[in-house]
Parts: structure tokens; sequence; C-alpha cells
């Protein structure tokens, strides 16, 4: 039973394409993230809810547009794809915001093309 | 603003060698810290944690980190690795009560039977 999960696993896709990333937790937590990982094995935060409310939104280009119906799901949005994108995307959910271990989501590979 | 730093980005153990990681944060105040390990093609999952209380705390799998204050450190130890051990481990921080936590740059493992 996962506890994080996001589809899809692997996405490719051509440049200037629109596509999504799902993510749903069943823990019955707060707050979900999602992290870029570049091929350095960088890992930087993109986003954080907490309740379904934006709470954290780092520099990130705005055609990345996360968003949560509801504090179980968080999904990313990506507009005009661009080669630089291509990383892995992790979603996380932890009881709170930031004081609290984080459970990580298996990752979306997304190569753009 | 909270970093984190982890100077060893690439480490070749042999089984049975003794590990030490490092890891350095920048942050005056109550931090909160944490070891996730991701293992190859893998997920992050949670090592260990420190909140407060004993500084040496204790994780899963024998390993073990030692938070010195006065160092601004936290680091990670494992007396005897095995080859399972290979992946890559990453050092995080959430100061001051702060929504985000930052991960250090990651150190690859390399543990050779």
């Amino acid at each position: 039973d996962t506890a994080v999960s996001q589809t899809p696993k692997y996405l490719v896709t051509q440049m200037g394409n629109d596509k999504s990333i799902k993510c749903e937790q069943n823990l019955g937590h707060d707050t979900m993230y999602w992290y870029k990982q570049d091929s350095k094995k960088f890992l930087k935060i993109m986003f954080s809810y907490n309740n379904k409310e934006l709470i954290i939104n780092e520099t990130v280009p705005n055609r990345f547009s996360p968003k949560s119906p509801d504090k179980a799901h968080l999904n990313l949005h990506i507009n005009s794809l661009e080669l630089g994108d291509s990383a892995v995307y992790f979603c996380a959910s932890s009881q709170g915001p930031g004081r609290t271990e984080a459970f990580f989501g298996q990752g979306t590979r997304l190569t753009v093309v | 603003a909270q970093s984190v730093s982890q100077h060893n980005h690439h480490v070749i153990l042999s089984e049975a060698a003794s590990l030490e990681l490092g890891c350095n944060y920048s942050y005056g105040g109550t931090v909160n810290l944490f070891w996730y390990v991701q293992y190859p093609g893998q997920h992050l999952q949670l090592l260990l944690k420190y909140f407060s209380g004993d500084p040496l705390v204790k994780g899963i799998k024998g390993f073990e980190a030692e938070f010195i204050k006065s160092k601004f450190s936290f680091n990670l130890r494992k007396p005897s690795v095995q080859w399972s051990d290979t992946a890559e481990y990453f050092c995080a921080v959430n100061a001051g009560g702060y929504q985000k936590v930052t991960f250090g740059t990651g150190t690859k493992l390399q543990v050779i039977p």
C-alpha cells in the first residue's frame, strides 16, 4: 500500500508540449511538496502546500503551476516544456511544514527531447 | 537563510570499513536535522532525524549521527558498511521553525565487495 504515489513514473515528451504529473498521499498528512532533482542529484524544493494553501513557492518559472484539489493530492502542470526541465520530480508529504520528516514518492523521470 | 554543506561528494569504501559522512549547516538557532538515503533508482527514505534531546541519534540499518552544536555539524556514521549501503546520502536541515527543509548536495557512497 504505497504511501506517496506519483504518476507517471516516466515521461518523455517534445519541447513545447504541456504535461502534468499527479501525486497522491494516503498518510493523512497536511503538507505536500514538489522537489526537482537534477542530473547531479541536487535536490531543490519547488513548491509546498499546507492544507491546500501554497506556502512555499521558490524561484520557479511560471510555466510550472501546482494545484492541490485537496490535502491528499498535489499535481504539477508544466507548460511549454524546455530541454532544461529534464529531471526527476519528487512529490513528498509530511505531517506539518518543514519540521517533520518527509515521505517521498518514487519520482517521475521527465525527459524533454 | 539556512544552508547545508556536504563536503564528501563521492566516497568509495570496502565492505566492513567504517563510514563517516560530513554534514555542516549554517544557522545559529534551533535546528531539526535529517539524513535521507536514496538507493539506486529509488526514492528518498529517512535514515534518522534529530529534533532535540540526546545528540547521538540512532537510525535504521545500523546508522547513527551525532549533533555537535558548537561545530554546526551532524555527521553520519556506520561502524561497518555493507555492499547494500551503496547509495546517495543527503543531509537536510530545517531551521528555526522555518517552513522549508534544505537539502545538501548529497554524498555518493560506493561500497566495494
